[in-house]
């Protein structure tokens, strides 16, 4: 069973960037995720798939300041020109084929 | 654009059970699983299981084995998590989400 593990929180100035982190567990370094974000108080919102490549597909109004990468086992968000909005919980999740899906714990993010 | 709207929130005493629904748009309901997903108060995401809305086949989180039930009407695009047997342990938002959609959540609220 794949294990997604996050930082429990983060904190990045107003107007700067901030790379948050998911890795994968052992044997899984080729998984594919999906980061979601969740403001206080409101459901979770999609933002992208992030393959191992590097590749990602963003949802519908996700706008350009937030962007994936990878690098081995790892699967990273940025978020650069942070605005208080950005100021939520940032969930990785990932899947296999008749597999669960899989969250992390989550991330809380701070902009200071 | 994918849109999934849930029913209102739910208040229930222990030992009861719950149905909540999740009415989808903007896409072939028929095309993508629905997954159902909770989250208890300060807690992070919590995978409960997912329905083919073309075949009806489930999936279930090993959690939840024989407590819950997914079904889905495709006549009006709409799938439903039914939960039995609720413990206070089950107050918690119950999402369902598409793989780049998540409904506004449903409060379900267990208590004598």
């Amino acid at each position: 069973q794949v294990v997604l593990t996050q930082s429990p929180s983060a904190s990045a100035s107003l107007g700067a960037s901030v790379k948050l982190t998911c890795s994968l567990s052992s044997g899984h370094s080729s998984y594919a995720i999906a980061w979601h974000q969740q403001r206080p108080e409101k459901g979770p919102r999609f933002l992208m798939k992030l393959n191992s490549d590097g590749s990602h597909s963003k949802g519908d109004g996700i706008p350009d300041r937030f962007s994936g990468s990878s690098s081995g086992a790892e699967r990273y968000l940025t978020i650069s020109s942070l605005q208080s909005e950005d100021e939520a919980d940032y969930y990785c999740q990932t899947w296999g084929t008749g597999l669960p899906w899989v969250f992390g714990g989550g991330t809380k993010l701070t902009v200071l | 654009q994918v849109q999934l709207v849930q029913s209102g929130a739910e208040v229930r005493n222990p030992g009861a059970s719950v149905k909540v629904s999740c009415r989808a748009s903007g896409y072939t309901f028929t095309g993508s699983f629905i997954h159902w997903v909770r989250q208890a108060p300060g807690q992070g995401l919590e995978w409960m299981g997912r329905i083919n809305p073309n075949s009806g086949g489930t999936n279930n989180a090993q959690n939840f084995q024989g407590r819950v039930t997914m079904t889905r009407d495709t006549s009006i695009s709409t799938a439903y998590m039914d939960l039995s047997s609720l413990r206070s342990d089950d107050t918690a938002v119950y999402y369902c989400a598409t793989d780049v959609a998540w409904g506004q959540g449903t409060l379900v609220t267990v208590s004598s």
